[in-house]
């Protein structure tokens, strides 16, 4: 069974720094992998979609990367704001059928 | 251009007592899934469909049926509610063969079991 892990599970930071998410899945036969943005009560917001065949994705300040063989992802986000506070997901598809989630890491950017 | 839209978005059930919630889709999607998210336990899937007509169990379909009638629903049933099905509950639908897989997920479905 796939395990997805995030590291670290809460991470407190000044406005305007640089900071790194990390993910581990266990089984690296995997399509694809996502990243999602949940702000609370609210729903999943996919900020970027990775396939098995790249190494990353970037969208604005966001940078993706992605070590299949490692089983490792991370989430690379420059120059952070207030307004990215929010838990970030990772989640990653085996079969083709259905993502399997980590717990997700709460991020608060401070002023 | 709706996406994934649910119904309903709130709701507070007494244990014993049956309830459906909808998820429509309008990006003519082959699968659909279901997910629940509990504090601390992450998303997991309940049931997902791949196609019309068709059902599989995911990781926890115990309490839950669903049913795909239409390629664009996707139906969730309780037909007797427990207070371990308060959770908040997402759709989500993806494109079928090929593609990038990329799943799209509705706003949610906040469900309370007292």
């Amino acid at each position: 069974k796939q395990e997805v892990t995030q590291i670290p599970a809460a991470l407190s930071v000044p406005e305007g720094e640089n900071l790194v998410l990390n993910c581990s899945f266990t089984d690296s036969a995997i399509y694809n992998l996502q990243w999602f943005r949940q702000d609370p009560g609210k729903g999943l917001t996919s900020l970027l979609l990775i396939q098995s065949s790249q190494r990353e994705q970037t969208s604005g300040r966001l940078n993706a990367s992605l070590d299949k063989s490692s089983g490792r992802s991370t989430l690379y986000i420059a120059a952070s704001q207030p307004g990215d506070s929010a838990t970030y997901l990772c989640a990653v598809t085996n079969s083709g059928y259905a993502l399997n989630f980590g717990k997700g890491t709460s991020l608060l950017v401070t002023p | 251009n709706a996406g994934v839209t649910q119904t309903p978005k709130f709701r507070v059930l007494k244990t014993g007592q049956s309830m459906t919630l909808l998820c429509a889709q309008d990006m003519n999607h082959e699968y659909m899934y279901w997910y629940r998210q509990d504090p601390g336990m992450g998303l997991r899937l309940i049931h997902y469909s791949v196609g019309e007509g068709t059902t599989a169990k995911g990781e926890v379909p115990d309490g839950y049926n669903v049913s795909r009638l239409k390629k664009q629903n996707f139906l969730l049933g309780l037909e007797s509610a427990a207070p371990s099905q308060t959770s908040v509950y997402f759709c989500a639908s993806r494109s079928g063969g090929g593609g990038s897989y990329e799943q799209y997920f509705g706003p949610g479905t906040r469900l309370t079991v007292t």
